[in-house]
């Protein structure tokens, strides 16, 4: 059963720190984006990559976000320094276009 | 942009019965996709259907099926004979089908909390 997996599951950090949050996509699928998860925003995308490429970072503030692909089995989500308005879940999912995105079970973070 | 509303921030059904969430969009396309995602307390995002936009007749998967009424933008969920696992936040979601940059991300509406009462 393929499955798409996150690490850590929860994450307490103080504020200043750095934070890397690391996704393995399902093997074979194309696409890995990054969402986060606020009560108040809700899900909102923060980076999109096919193919191992970024395409869209947009949603991801630039100052301190940074996401990368290194190989086709790992894409991590780095935050330095964090913020208390960092805390949410970060959801990872990945697809094989143009077919559906399947979530992995994302990563709690908070930062005091 | 692209924009998804859902209507109702809390729904409850007893359980057994029927329910019905609603979801509106708007875009400027005519080819795209749609989606319902259940999110229980363990946080998991799950499919639960999908829907493409050319297709005319509605999706169904067991007791979850959609009306997809393409003119009015509307996208409503409706879940037979509930049951207590079906307790969840329900997510509507659209997706372009062409390739583009940022063309395959999800947007989302901000969510159903549906409760099944015993």
């Amino acid at each position: 059963d393929a499955r798409v997996t996150q690490t850590p599951r929860h994450k307490v950090t103080e504020m200043g720190q750095e934070v890397t949050m690391r996704c393995q996509p399902i093997l074979g699928h194309n696409t890995v984006f990054w969402y986060r998860q606020t009560m108040m925003q809700g899900l909102e995308l923060l980076a999109y990559f096919r193919n191992r490429a970024p395409l869209d970072d947009s949603g991801m503030p630039k100052d301190r976000f940074s996401a990368e692909m290194p190989d086709a089995t790992l894409a991590t989500l780095k935050i330095q320094p964090s913020e208390p308005r960092d805390s949410a879940v970060y959801f990872c999912a990945s697809g094989l276009l143009p077919f559906e995105q399947y979530f992995g079970p994302g990563t709690r973070l908070t930062v005091t | 942009a692209q924009t998804v509303t859902q209507s109702q921030p809390e729904m409850s059904v007893q359980e057994a019965e029927t329910v019905t969430l609603s979801c509106t969009y708007d875009t400027s396309e005519s080819d795209y996709y749609l989606f319902w995602y259940k999110q229980p307390p363990s946080r998991q995002m799950i499919l639960v259907i999908r829907q493409e936009a050319y297709k005319q007749q509605n999706a169904t998967e067991n007791r979850f099926s959609v009306n997809f009424q393409k003119a009015a933008k509307s996208f409503s969920l409706k879940i037979s004979d509930s049951q207590l696992g079906d307790a969840a936040m329900y997510f509507c979601a659209y997706r372009a089908a062409y390739s583009g940059a940022g063309s395959y991300q999800l947007t989302f509406g901000k969510g159903t909390k549906l409760s099944v009462i015993p």
